[in-house]
């Protein structure tokens, strides 16, 4: 089946430091991938996707790419800031238009000045 | 536009009550969604919707109940409330297109059942 692997945290990072948080799926065909990001108190938003092989999505100063040798997404940012703090859930949307968010479970990354 | 407009933010029930969580979107997208959050779990698909008057079972549907009578509106029923359904409920919508959407998302329902 479809699943998404990323590292558990919570994760306590200084303000200016490198944030990598890994993500690894499962899924057959060519699923589209997304990072979505919960600030605190609010519902989840895209911050990024990448719908096939070798796409880079950014925003933010934040990037990911789609690997399929690899089958990962790994969000990368080079200095956080405090404002960055939040919970970031790496998903797939599996290939043949199901339109069906599959979810990791999230990571709480927190950014103290 | 509002975007994704969720209510209550907040609620309390004791065991074996009902409830209807409200949730409409202004962007006219067809599809909408119903996730539950627990802590450390990520969210899971309750059931979904891909239009007016079609609604499917999600992941973890049982419990639950949906209707979407029309575009705007795709309210979750509780009937029987259970400890077990204590978590944040989100409701989302998107476009139609296949494979490349962006799920909006509402701000939540934080459910307390005692």
């Amino acid at each position: 089946g479809n699943s998404v692997t990323q590292m558990e945290g919570p994760v306590t990072l200084s303000e200016e430091a490198f944030l990598t948080i890994n993500c690894t799926y499962t899924a057959t065909g060519y699923p589209s991938l997304f990072w979505y990001v919960q600030y605190p108190g609010e519902g989840l938003q895209l911050l990024l996707k990448a719908t096939k092989a070798d796409d880079k999505g950014s925003n933010k100063g934040f990037e990911a790419t789609y690997r399929k040798e690899t089958t990962s997404f790994h969000l990368e940012k080079g200095s956080v800031q405090v404002s960055d703090s939040a919970v970031y859930f790496c998903a797939l949307n599996p290939s043949g238009g199901s339109e069906k968010l599959v979810f990791g479970k999230g990571m709480k990354l927190t950014v103290n000045p | 536009n509002a975007g994704v407009t969720q209510t209550p933010k907040f609620r309390i029930l004791k065991i074996g009550q009902s409830m209807t969580l409200q949730c409409a979107q202004d962007m006219n997208h067809n599809y909408m969604y119903w996730y539950r959050q627990d802590p450390g779990m990520g969210l899971k698909l309750i059931y979904y919707s891909v239009g007016a008057g079609i609604t499917d079972k999600g992941e973890v549907p049982n419990g639950y109940n949906v209707s979407r009578s029309t575009t705007e509106d795709f309210p979750l029923r509780l009937e029987l409330a259970a400890p077990s359904q204590t978590s944040v409920y989100f409701c989302a919508s998107s476009y139609s297109t296949s494979g490349n959407n962006e799920q909006f998302f509402g701000p939540g329902t934080r459910l307390t059942v005692l």
